[in-house]
């Protein structure tokens, strides 16, 4: 089953209309969660990182915030060049590979000017 | 500085011909990871290497598929033989450290098989 998952899958905004990408996970003992982002053909740019409920993040109109079991991505009066696919992934603390990260199917951005 | 480079960025081939995907990490990273991504599955770990030694590779699909890192600033990924349920962009991505969160992506290989 999923553990790690978007919604919504895609979302349409105009420039200036501020909304949330939610990413909830399902797993226990959380190591981490992770926003990046993703241009077409290209390969996923980190954002932030989140390790505790309560942590919040900014980057510019970009604001990630973490509860206890799901993380939010909430943009601020977009533009046209926030388009793109915003990916989270969480790290687990359990006794297997460290170094996986879990990714979530990710949500497709448009900003329309 | 240069990011992570991968090579070939596109890939055409036919099933059962040999694939060879190559990366080249930032330099001073010193953990290597192969993703694969497909719209139906998404990004998913293939193989990751700390310090050049492979630690986890329980994502590799099967024997097919085999990754190498001879040394700190190259590592392989092949297929063979390739089937055409390999089709995807396969990421190669690089960090400090086993654990950190943080990855570097190159820009991909498309990797078609017919």
């Amino acid at each position: 089953e999923d553990q790690v998952t978007q919604s919504p899958e895609a979302l349409r905004l105009q420039e200036g209309e501020s909304s949330s990408l939610n990413c909830s996970y399902t797993v226990s003992g959380l190591r981490g969660l992770f926003w990046y982002r993703q241009d077409p053909g290209k390969g996923p740019e980190f954002l932030f990182t989140l390790y505790s409920a309560g942590e919040e993040k900014e980057k510019e109109r970009l604001k990630a915030t973490l509860t206890k079991k799901e993380s939010f991505l909430h943009i601020t009066a977009p533009k046209p060049e926030d388009s793109a696919t915003y990916l989270c992934a969480v790290r687990m603390n359990y006794g297997g590979s460290q170094g996986n990260l879990i990714f979530g199917k990710g949500t497709k951005l448009s900003v329309k000017p | 500085d240069a990011g992570v480079i991968q090579s070939p960025r596109h890939e055409v081939t036919e099933m059962g011909q040999e694939v060879t995907l190559r990366c080249k990490p930032i330099s001073g990273h010193n953990s290597l990871f192969w993703y694969r991504q497909t719209m139906m599955r998404g990004l998913e770990l293939l193989i990751y290497f700390n310090n050049n030694v492979p630690i986890d590779d329980s994502g590799m699909p099967e024997d097919r598929f085999s990754a190498k890192m001879p040394n700190a600033s190259f590592s392989t990924l092949k297929i063979q033989p390739s089937e055409p349920r390999d089709s995807a962009v396969y990421f190669c991505a690089s960090g400090r450290g086993q654990d950190t969160g943080e990855l570097f992506f190159g820009e991909g290989s498309r990797l078609t098989v017919l």
